[in-house]
C-alpha cells in the first residue's frame, strides 16, 4: 500500500512569493490533516478534511493560506504571499476516519528569504 | 497552544537501557498516540491507548494511561541505536483535534 506522498520535498522562495504543496493522501483514507512543524517543536494542526469538506480550520491564518481538496481525493496548500515566519515543514497526513491512526508523509520543507 | 508536553526535553542512554518518557495533558481525552519522527523523515505512528486503557503493549514499547493524572507514559526496553528520534504524544483534546506535544528527543549511543 502506498503511503502518503507529497510534493514538492524542498522549497526555497523569496518572501511575497506565493508556493503550493500538493498531497496525495493514502487511498481509502476520507480524512486529510495539514499540519505545520516548526523546528523543535511538535507538529500543529492547520486544517482538517472530510472527504471535499474542511471541518477544522480553526488554526489556519486565512489572510494568506488557503486549502482545498477537490473530489475529496488530493489536496493542495498554499501561501500567498510567503512571510519569512512561514518557513517550517509542512506535513500532510491521512486517515480511514477520524479518530483512527494517522498517516504522515514526508513533508515539504518550506524556506523563506 | 500545544496540550502535550512531553517531558524530559531531551534524554541520552546507552544501548541496551530503556527510556521512559512522560506526557501531560490539561483536558480530557478520547484518546493518545505516541509517534516517533527520525531526523529529516515524516512521523510514524507507534502506539494509540483510549480513554479506557491503562495500558498497551507493541514489542518493545508500554504506554501507559493515568486519566486521573492526566498522564501517559512511553518506555522503550532494550533500546537500540535505531530508536534515536524524536518522540511525540497527541492527543485529541476530547473532540476530532489532534494536539501534539513538542516531542522528547532520544539519542540512543551505541
Amino acid at each position: 500500500e502506498a503511503g502518503v506522498v507529497q510534493s514538492p520535498r524542498y522549497k526555497i522562495i523569496e518572501k511575497k512569493q506565493p508556493v503550493a504543496f500538493w498531497c496525495n493522501p493514502i487511498s481509502g483514507h476520507n480524512t486529510l490533516y495539514w499540519y505545520r512543524q516548526n523546528l523543535g517543536q511538535g507538529p500543529e494542526l492547520l486544517i482538517r478534511y472530510e472527504n471535499e469538506e474542511a471541518v477544522d480550520d480553526s488554526q489556519l491564518p486565512k489572510d494568506r493560506f488557503s486549502a482545498e481538496r477537490l473530489k475529496g481525493v488530493d489536496s493542495t496548500l498554499k501561501i500567498q504571499p510567503a512571510e519569512l515566519g512561514d518557513s517550517a515543514v509542512y506535513l500532510c497526513a491521512s486517515s480511514r476516519l477520524i479518530q483512527e491512526t494517522q498517516y504522515f508523509g514526508p513533508g515539504t520543507r518550506l524556506l523563506v528569504l | 497552544s500545544q496540550q502535550g508536553e512531553e517531558d524530559p526535553q531531551a534524554l541520552s542512554i546507552q544501548e541496551g537501557e530503556n527510556a521512559t518518557m512522560n506526557c501531560s495533558y490539561k483536558t480530557s481525552i478520547n484518546n493518545l498516540q505516541w509517534y516517533r519522527q527520525n531526523s529529516g523523515r515524516g512521523l510514524v505512528h507507534l502506539i494509540l491507548i483510549r480513554s479506557n486503557e491503562r495500558e498497551k503493549h507493541s514489542g518493545r514499547l508500554r504506554v501507559t494511561l493515568d486519566t486521573s493524572k492526566k498522564s501517559s507514559s512511553l518506555l522503550i526496553t532494550a533500546s537500540r541505536a535505531a530508536d534515536t528520534a524524536s518522540y511525540f504524544c497527541a492527543t485529541d483534546g476530547g473532540g476530532f483535534k489532534t494536539i501534539f506535544g513538542a516531542g522528547t528527543r532520544l539519542f540512543v549511543k551505541a
